[in-house]
């Protein structure tokens, strides 16, 4: 069975801190998606990436194939980075529908 | 509008009332996917649309779940003699390409469907 493992479940910082969260996965994928959730529900898609590292700002993600690993950081966190963090597996095929984690609710407090 | 747009945004409905989710994806998208979330959990597959084509309707819970995309565009998620368990969200995704892999996903806000 395909699955997505997330860690933690709950998160709180205090702003400025170096935050990260893991992902772990069953099998080998396509790609590995970093998604973030507001309250209320919408999900933007932070990254996407099958090898190595992508930062954009002062988030960075890495995945390390051979582990079946990924990890989402945060750095200089700040209360508006507050939000639920969900890792997603796309494992091939021709559709590419996502494999959800249960998602890190991160709270950084000012 | 440039983004995925679902409606409404909440539903509420009494336990054996049908109800339709509306999905409008970004334009000149060929993916479409519906996935369910329910408190507290990660979202989770229901169905895909390849334009008008539903490829795939494996994740959908029971025969009342029936989805549509007529003429590969807006998408229509119908729930028949709803039950409480059907809470949730309900989020639509799309994604440029037949086939998503390597594609980013565009989500709507979802339909937080409650059920009475």
């Amino acid at each position: 069975k395909n699955e997505v493992e997330q860690s933690p479940q709950n998160l709180t910082a205090q702003e400025g801190e170096f935050i990260t969260i893991n992902c772990s996965y069953s099998v080998g994928i396509s790609a590995l998606h970093w998604l973030q959730q507001h309250p209320g529900g919408g999900i933007v898609s932070l990254f996407m990436l099958s090898s190595g590292k992508k930062k954009h700002g002062r988030l960075i993600a890495t995945i390390n194939i051979q582990e079946k690993h990924s990890s989402l950081h945060i750095t200089a966190s700040h209360p508006r980075d507050s939000a639920v963090y969900i890792c997603a597996a796309q494992y091939g095929g021709s559709q590419g529908n996502l494999i959800f984690g249960k998602g890190t609710k991160l709270s950084v407090k000012p | 509008g440039a983004g995925v747009s679902q409606s409404p945004r909440y539903k509420v409905a009494k336990r054996g009332q049908d109800v339709a989710l509306r999905c409008d994806p970004i334009s000149g998208h060929v993916s479409l996917f519906w996935y369910q979330q329910a408190l507290g959990q990660g979202p989770e597959f229901l169905t895909y649309f390849q334009n008008e084509a539903q490829l795939d309707k494996s994740g959908l819970p029971s025969d009342r779940f029936f989805a549509e995309r007529p003429e590969g565009s807006v998408s229509t998620l119908k729930i028949q003699r709803t039950q409480q368990e059907d809470s949730a969200v309900y989020l639509c995704a799309s994604s440029l390409a037949p086939g998503a892999n390597y594609q980013p996903q565009h989500f709507g806000d979802g339909t937080r469907l409650s059920i009475l």
